[in-house]
């Protein structure tokens, strides 16, 4: 089956430094990858939506400037999180469909940050 | 927009008991339901994915339904054991997936 791989698995960081999570397919081209961030405890609410190519579409009440994603290719998708703060720890879970949107979604193993 | 509603939040049941699980979703206009399986600090395993023409999925000793004009699933777990114990989810793709806030599965021995 489909394989998508994010790195790094896990990452601890000083309050303002820059994080960058990289996703992965491994074995498919995706021309639309999707992130997530999960709160302790809660579900995965979607943050905006990476196309190839072309700029990312965010959803309402995510800061763009905040969470830089680039998909640079039909295989990596990544999200930088600028400027780190203890708010922003949380699990960051990437997901892919060969063939688009409507696509089986294959998830990433996720990322855990945490801001100190 | 697409809401997502996962009852119960949580469920405690003796080991060997069936149970179900439910997801309901308000917009049928969707291309397919995923349930998945978290443990605590993990990721998503994925369980089984409904396309919006089919009716049920099976796998092992869990089975989903879909009702898409409903807008509800059930995810029924056969003989369940303390290895189930986790959060279950369902997802609702309609072009990107909302996600209900899952049940959280205790099985005792």
């Amino acid at each position: 089956g489909a394989v998508v791989s994010q790195h790094p698995s896990r990452v601890i960081c000083k309050s303002g430094t820059s994080v960058k999570i990289e996703c992965r397919s491994l074995d498919f081209q995706a021309t639309t990858m999707f992130w997530y961030r999960q709160f302790p405890k809660k579900s995965l609410m979607l943050m905006a939506t990476s196309n190839e190519g072309s700029k990312a579409t965010y959803e309402q009440g995510v800061e763009k400037d905040k969470f830089l994603i680039n998909h640079a290719s039909l295989t990596l998708s990544t999200l930088t999180v600028t400027s780190a703060h203890p708010e922003d720890s949380s699990f960051y879970i990437c997901s892919a469909g060969g063939q688009g949107v409507i696509d089986t979604q294959y998830f990433g193993p996720g990322t855990r940050l945490t801001v100190l | 927009k697409q809401e997502v509603t996962q009852i119960p939040a949580a469920l405690s049941v003796p080991e060997g008991e069936n149970l179900v699980l439910n997801c309901s979703f308000t917009d049928s206009a969707i291309y397919n339901l995923q349930w998945f399986r978290q443990d605590p600090g993990k990721g998503l395993t994925s369980l089984l994915l409904i396309q919006s023409s089919q009716r049920e999925q099976t796998s092992g000793r869990l089975n989903a339904s879909l009702d898409k004009s409903s807008g509800r699933s059930t995810l029924y777990i056969a003989a369940s054991q303390p290895g189930d114990s986790a959060t279950y989810l369902c997802a609702v793709n309609a072009g990107k997936s909302t996600f209900g806030d899952g049940t959280t599965l205790t099985v005792k021995p």
